[in-house]
């Protein structure tokens, strides 16, 4: 199957460090990315991982864990920018993306 | 500024009409992917070209077709449209032929209303 799941929404305070989760099926995998989305916007890279483990980039890290179908975006000292919608997408052999539906992070002051 | 672009960046049009939609990819992409993002659903993946050549084809309809010229460049032809068409439509490139272990680079989308 091709569900990928994430929260719909996630509120946090600015400065604080965020969670988001991405649960997938496993059949097939080789590779997950997240996008981040501002509304109207167009999605833009944030990170790639296909082993198991921590990747890390300035405030944004993401964790793979493939046996578990499980992946999650850290953002740390947020700020208000981060505002956005979250787009986990999997991509399987011999398949196109399929994206997941999308976190959509409030941060407030 | 992806490098992508997508031209009208606004569309308001009535049901039943048709439109074409472009897209040029990032310099040295061969490959164009489109999308729909409708207000209650995430990005469904339409159709990819590589090179010319349909490569993919995702959630299209009938009504919607869609080409890849040899400058690389891409349209995306909608036809008796109807109100649930209306959407954000995302065009993305990249550099190969899949998009195994390849990032795709979004244009800033059309945004089509119809009335």
């Amino acid at each position: 199957g091709q569900n990928i799941d994430q929260p719909t929404e996630m509120t946090a305070t600015e400065g604080a460090i965020v969670q988001i989760n991405c649960t997938y099926q496993t059949s097939g995998f080789n590779g997950l990315f997240w996008y981040q989305q501002h509304a109207g916007e167009a999605p833009t890279f944030l990170s790639y991982n296909v082993l198991d483990g921590l990747e890390e980039k300035g405030r944004f890290s993401s964790f793979l864990s493939r046996s578990k179908g499980y992946s999650y975006l850290l953002l740390k000292e947020l700020q208000m920018k981060d505002s956005a919608s979250y787009l986990c997408a999997v991509n399987r052999y011999g398949q196109n993306f399929v994206f997941g539906p999308g976190t959509r992070l409030s941060v407030l002051p | 500024d992806s490098g992508v672009t997508q031209t009208p960046k606004h569309l308001i049009t009535a049901t039943g009409q048709r439109v074409t939609l472009r897209c040029s990819p990032r310099s040295g992409d061969l490959s164009v992917y489109w999308y729909q993002q409708s207000l209650d659903q995430g990005l469904q993946f339409l159709i990819q070209y590589y090179n010319g050549e349909e490569r993919a084809k995702g959630n299209i309809l009938e009504r919607f077709s869609a080409q890849q010229f040899p400058d690389l460049h891409s349209e995306l032809n909608l036809s008796s449209l109807e109100l649930g068409d209306s959407a954000l439509y995302f065009c993305a490139s990249s550099p190969g032929e899949s998009t195994e272990q390849e990032t795709q680079y979004f244009g800033p989308g059309t945004r089509l209303l119809v009335l």
